[in-house]
């Protein structure tokens, strides 16, 4: 099983600023098959970024997704107030899928 | 408009069983991958099981295997989650998603049902 671990747990930025999220998995993944999801509270994940790099439809372009083989990372360019939320990063290429255990993004 | 509607969550005790349903609209089941995620009380996401348009292929996470099963009724445009054996540590809020064409993953995900196993 593939272990995705994410820092920080939180972050505390505030609107306007750059968030940069991390998610390192714990060996190369498959064609970078890494996605990023946002959740906020009482609601279903949505899928912002997949294979790495791209966004998912209606994904606002102040997103945005890079890394490959263990290191990948989330970039939100610049905080609107909606963006404060809970962050996971999944890897799909190999079964079991696995996610982080999430980052926090808080208003600082 | 693509929607996924779970039912069939409550309160179980421990040792019993229940059976999630998701009922799928706006697509065709046979044509897409589908998921099972769950998500304990203030804890992180966790894949539980996974099934193949075909309905061929099933995958499991390993906290579920040989407890779990997932299965579709295609002419129902239903998916479920056949739940043996609860345990506490299986209370959560489980998600059906829809995996994407194309190296999309869960691109629609249902509202969620609470399981809560406790006697």
């Amino acid at each position: 099983e593939i272990v995705l671990t994410q820092s920080p747990g939180t972050l505390s930025l505030s609107p306007g600023e750059r968030a940069t999220l991390s998610c390192r998995a714990s060996q190369r993944l498959t064609s970078s098959y890494l996605a990023w999801y946002q959740q906020k509270p009482g609601q279903a994940p949505s899928l912002l970024i997949y294979v790495s790099s791209y966004r998912a439809t209606g994904v606002p372009d102040r997103f945005s997704g890079s890394g490959s083989g263990t290191d990948f990372t989330l970039t939100i360019s610049r905080l609107e107030p909606e963006d404060f939320a809970v962050y996971y990063c999944q890897q799909y290429g190999s079964s079991p899928y696995t996610f982080g255990q999430g980052t926090k993004l808080e208003i600082k | 408009e693509v929607q996924l509607l779970e039912s069939g969550g409550g309160l179980v005790q421990p040792g019993g069983s229940l059976r999630l349903s998701c009922a799928a609209s706006g697509f065709t089941l046979s044509t897409y991958a589908m998921s099972w995620v769950r998500q304990a009380p203030g804890k992180g996401l966790e894949w539980v099981a996974g099934i193949s348009g075909t309905g061929a292929t099933t995958n499991f996470g390993d906290s579920v295997k040989g407890r779990f099963t997932i299965s579709k009724d295609d002419s129902k445009n239903t998916l479920f989650l056949q739940m043996n054996s609860l345990r506490a540590e299986d209370t959560a809020v489980y998600y059906c998603a829809r995996d994407g064409y194309n190296f999309v993953p869960f691109d629609y995900w249902g509202q969620g049902i609470l399981v809560t196993v406790s006697s």
